[in-house]
């Protein structure tokens, strides 16, 4: 079985200043990651995601992850915030066979001017 | 290329009542899953269809059901409505087996009073 835990369940930055969004998962197989984001009574949309292959992806919106085998982590980033960043983030872990993603609870980005 | 279609966007029902709701995913895609989205429990997995039959199925009572036609539409229903049923209920399509990437609707809110 897979999961994903997602510290911090709000982060706040100012305009133009770093986003770091945290994802820790567990996976007993090679897994598969995304992030998605959500706006406002809006579905999830894909931001990024890594199967295999290089271990920095890149993302829509100049976000980017990073796969961290040893840390099973994949954190997301982007070098400066926007107000329009302003939304829910979720990471989320899939494995091979039923390829059902595992969400974490969410992270609240909140953009100050 | 449309994307998931997901009708209506939002629904009042009283308890005790039935609701169906429906999915068009993307032309081509063959698998659609179902997922609860609450304050409280997040994202939740409900079932995932593939050419008709249904491959996995989360935690939820009988009450939630599903099915999947020819054409790949989906639809949910939720029989015996409660209040604890109100919530953004999600779709999302994918290809299938070995594509592990899904696309959302915008979801239909669902208000059980």
């Amino acid at each position: 079985a897979q999961s994903v835990t997602q510290l911090g369940s709000h982060v706040s930055v100012s305009e133009g200043a770093l986003v770091l969004l945290r994802c820790n998962y567990s996976s007993s197989v090679p897994p598969y990651l995304f992030w998605y984001v959500q706006y406002p009574n809006q579905g999830l949309q894909l931001l990024l995601k890594y199967t295999t292959g290089a271990t920095l992806v890149k993302g829509i919106n100049g976000f980017e992850a990073e796969f961290k085998k040893s840390e099973t982590s994949f954190h997301l980033t982007k070098p400066s915030a926007h107000m329009s960043d302003a939304a829910e983030y979720f990471c989320a872990v899939s494995i091979g066979g039923s390829y059902i993603p595992t969400f974490g609870r969410g992270t609240s980005l909140i953009v100050h001017p | 290329k449309a994307g998931v279609t997901q009708t209506p966007r939002y629904l009042i029902k009283t308890r005790g009542q039935q609701v169906t709701l429906s999915c068009s995913p993307i032309s081509g895609h063959r698998s659609v899953s179902w997922y609860q989205q609450t304050p409280g429990q997040g994202l939740q997995f409900l079932f995932e269809y593939f050419s008709e039959t249904q491959r996995n199925k989360g935690n939820f009572p009988g009450r939630f059901s599903g099915r999947q036609f020819s054409n790949s539409r989906s639809e949910m229903n939720v029989s015996t409505l409660e209040l604890g049923d109100s919530a953004l209920y999600l779709c999302a399509s994918s290809l299938g087996q070995g594509f592990p990437e899904a696309f959302f609707g915008q979801g239909t809110r669902l208000t059980v009073v």
